[in-house]
């Protein structure tokens, strides 16, 4: 079964702090995602990369930077956290074959005070 | 753009019984996908099901099944004989069929219906 971990389930930061999240999956896919939910909003997107170091801005990238040094290592960054980015952040990952679906993380719920 | 729109929040059943949630989305596209993914309570997002846009008929896993209207852009979920573990919020999503690298498989998702079964 495909796994993917991500570092913390609950973080609570400062404002202004810088704030890394991580996941990490071991199957081995090309395809990582990073989505922010929020109530009443759904998932909105906020970096996807399809590859080591390439990136792609989704929906929402404003304030958020990603990392992909390791193919199965994906970074997301709040340079410098705002309470406006209290929210649950999800990592999600998916391979290139023909089995399309994206396997999801089981979240990490980050305060800003 | 895609939008995908869910427009019931919240809906509840009694146990044993038939829940359909509602779906409808709105593209350009011709190939694509579209899905059910769950998320109970606390817990981990799941996929439910998939639908292949290119697929006549429609998709079905043990309790679960869709009606796909592709000239009507509707996605809707069908749960029978509900269980108390299929309370949880319910994302419909829409993905572009892959084309190019760089385009990879971004989920276009709906806001969510909280479904809560009653025992």
């Amino acid at each position: 079964d495909v796994k993917v971990t991500q570092s913390s389930r609950y973080l609570v930061k400062r404002t202004g702090e810088k704030v890394f999240l991580e996941c990490v999956q071991d199957m081995d896919h090309e395809n990582m995602f990073w989505y922010r939910q929020d109530p009443g909003l759904g998932l909105r997107l906020i970096y996807f990369s399809y590859d080591v170091k390439m990136k792609e801005k989704g929906d929402i990238p404003e304030g958020y930077s990603v990392s992909r040094e390791k193919k199965e290592r994906f970074s997301l960054i709040l340079e410098s956290a705002s309470t406006n980015q209290t929210s649950m952040y999800l990592c999600a990952s998916m391979g290139s074959g023909i089995r399309v679906e994206q396997f999801f993380g089981p979240g990490t719920r980050l305060t800003v005070l | 753009a895609q939008t995908v729109t869910q427009s019931q929040p919240e809906m509840s059943v009694q146990e044993a019984e038939t829940v359909t949630l509602s779906c409808t989305y709105d593209t350009s596209e011709n190939n694509y996908y579209l899905f059910w993914y769950k998320q109970p309570p606390s817990r981990q997002m799941i996929l439910v099901i998939r639908q292949e846009a290119y697929k006549q008929q429609n998709a079905t896993e043990n309790r679960f099944s869709v009606n796909f209207q592709k000239a009507a852009k509707s996605f809707s979920l069908k749960i029978s004989d509900s269980q108390l573990g299929d309370t949880a919020m319910y994302f419909c999503a829409f993905m572009k069929h892959k084309k190019v690298v760089g385009s990879q498989g971004n989920l276009i998702f709906g806001k969510g219906t909280k479904l809560s079964v009653k025992p």
